[in-house]
């Protein structure tokens, strides 16, 4: 257990439908990512904040998706209108960047099939 | 666009012996390279990481030899247990500056035979 939990572990919804996903990051880490998984590949990045700010986003982040992280502490995803393809682990990373050092700590990963 | 990519997709090994574990990348200005483990079910795990101004690195058990000439980085895990049993990813922060988004490669299953 790396201190970074995430809710739900799964979640199966239908299509169209939205969902959201929360993380709640090591305390006092003061930077959160998000990576979504498929079967077979690696973590893809998604986004990050540092602090409350949202300070990159990737291209897979379409418009059905959102992130946030109000207090700088806990951070959610959001998907509006979900679609087959969605289906994926969310993966939820955090760490506190010193400098330039920085390690990524990961939760357990959101597991999403959309029907 | 920056890539990691490992050599072989699975890697069979006996119990106690030593495992081998490659990775390749692209971006000959990166500087901090990072190995996780993931098991079934679960979250990477960090097991070591490694910076340019070193060629080797040694942790519990595993070790990270990093050539920056062939950009090329190895994890080696000695006396393989079945707890060993997991995908293992390579991963590089893309480009240069602030941000510590990670790439990825597409894993390594390393299987552990009793």
């Amino acid at each position: 257990d790396t201190g970074v939990s995430q809710d739900p572990r799964h979640k199966i919804t239908k299509r169209g439908q939205n969902v959201t996903f929360r993380c709640d990051p090591i305390s006092e880490h003061n930077r959160l990512y998000w990576y979504r998984q498929t079967l077979g590949q690696g973590p893809e990045f998604l986004t990050y904040f540092q602090n409350e700010a949202q300070l990159e986003k990737s291209r897979l982040l379409s418009d059905r998706f959102s992130a946030e992280r109000p207090k700088g502490s806990f951070s959610t995803l959001e998907i509006q209108r979900t679609e087959q393809g969605d289906s994926a682990m969310y993966l939820c990373a955090s760490s506190l960047r010193t400098g330039r050092e920085e390690t990524q700590y990961f939760g357990p990963g959101t597991r999403l099939l959309v029907l | 666009g920056e890539s990691v990519g490992l050599h072989l997709p699975t890697l069979s090994v006996q119990e106690g012996d030593n495992s081998i574990i490659n990775c390749a990348y692209s971006n000959s200005a990166s500087d901090y390279f990072i190995w996780y483990k993931q098991e079934s079910g679960k979250g990477p795990q960090f097991i070591i990481d490694i910076r340019s101004n070193m060629d080797k690195r040694q942790g519990q058990r595993v070790t990270v030899l990093l050539n920056k000439t062939v950009k090329h980085l190895s994890l080696q895990i000695a006396a393989t247990q079945p707890g060993d049993s997991a995908v293992y990813f390579c991963a590089v922060p893309h480009g240069s500056g602030n941000t510590g988004k990670l790439i990825f490669g597409q894993g390594t299953t390393l299987q552990v035979k009793p």
